[in-house]
């Protein structure tokens, strides 16, 4: 099967500055994550969706960041306006409904603010 | 506080020797994860831990967990070099279904 697919890989911009990052999920996985894994610490979850609905934003930064998933599938991430230590990589994962099985994880995007 | 903490944080070991990294976490928890990250790559799924004595083994890597002592080991027998790697655990809070990711441990096996 496909895997979780990202763009862009790297994006380098300034601060203040806005960037946008997208998701496709692996096809039939109806729950989608973002995370924001900063280097050298572990991945932490920004916003879960399952299908079309929030499951879980209690991580997000809602002043500067937004994600929305529309019909469900695909998934962008904003950041408005950026921060030095928004620095990180981001990562969507999907999963399927069934509560027990692993997050497949895209290859991320590298954000670097100057 | 939920935490999710992992040790060591760094391990350097000899090829042929076996190790234990430790996962402890500060909350009850339905399940738990185990995943490899290869620098500069994304996570890797290893290992899901469902119940208290859950026991997986692949190859050179054996997870268990003991929801009592709310703590998740990963065992390495005989290391070789291709295991060098990051590993994580990753928590889900009962009830609430959150995610939450251990520290990482960053092994470095050497020839």
């Amino acid at each position: 099967e496909a895997g979780v697919a990202q763009s862009p890989r790297y994006k380098i911009i300034e601060k203040r500055q806005s960037v946008a990052f997208w998701c496709n999920p692996i096809s039939g996985h109806a729950t989608l994550y973002w995370y924001q894994q900063i280097l050298g610490q572990g991945p932490k979850l920004l916003i879960q969706f399952q299908n079309n609905g929030v499951v879980d934003d209690s991580q997000l930064p809602k002043d500067r960041f937004s994600a929305e998933r529309l019909k469900g599938v695909d998934s962008t991430l904003k950041i408005q306006p950026a921060k030095l230590e928004d620095s990180a990589v981001y990562l969507c994962a999907s999963s399927w409904v069934i509560r027990n099985q692993p997050q497949h994880f895209g290859d991320g995007t590298r954000l670097s603010i100057l | 506080e939920l935490k999710v903490e992992q040790n060591p944080l760094f391990l350097s070991m000899q090829e042929g020797k076996n190790y234990t990294i430790y996962c402890n976490y500060s909350t009850t928890s339905d399940r738990l994860y185990w995943y490899r990250q290869d620098p500069g790559k994304s996570l890797e799924s290893l290992f899901v831990l469902l119940s208290n004595g859950a026991v997986k083994q692949e190859g050179r890597l054996m997870a268990s967990l003991d929801t009592k002592a709310r703590l998740s080991t990963l065992h390495i027998t005989a290391a070789v070099h291709d295991l060098s790697a990051t590993y994580f655990c990753a928590v889900v809070t009962s009830g609430t279904y959150k995610y939450i990711f251990g520290t990482g441990t960053r092994l470095k096996v050497l020839a």
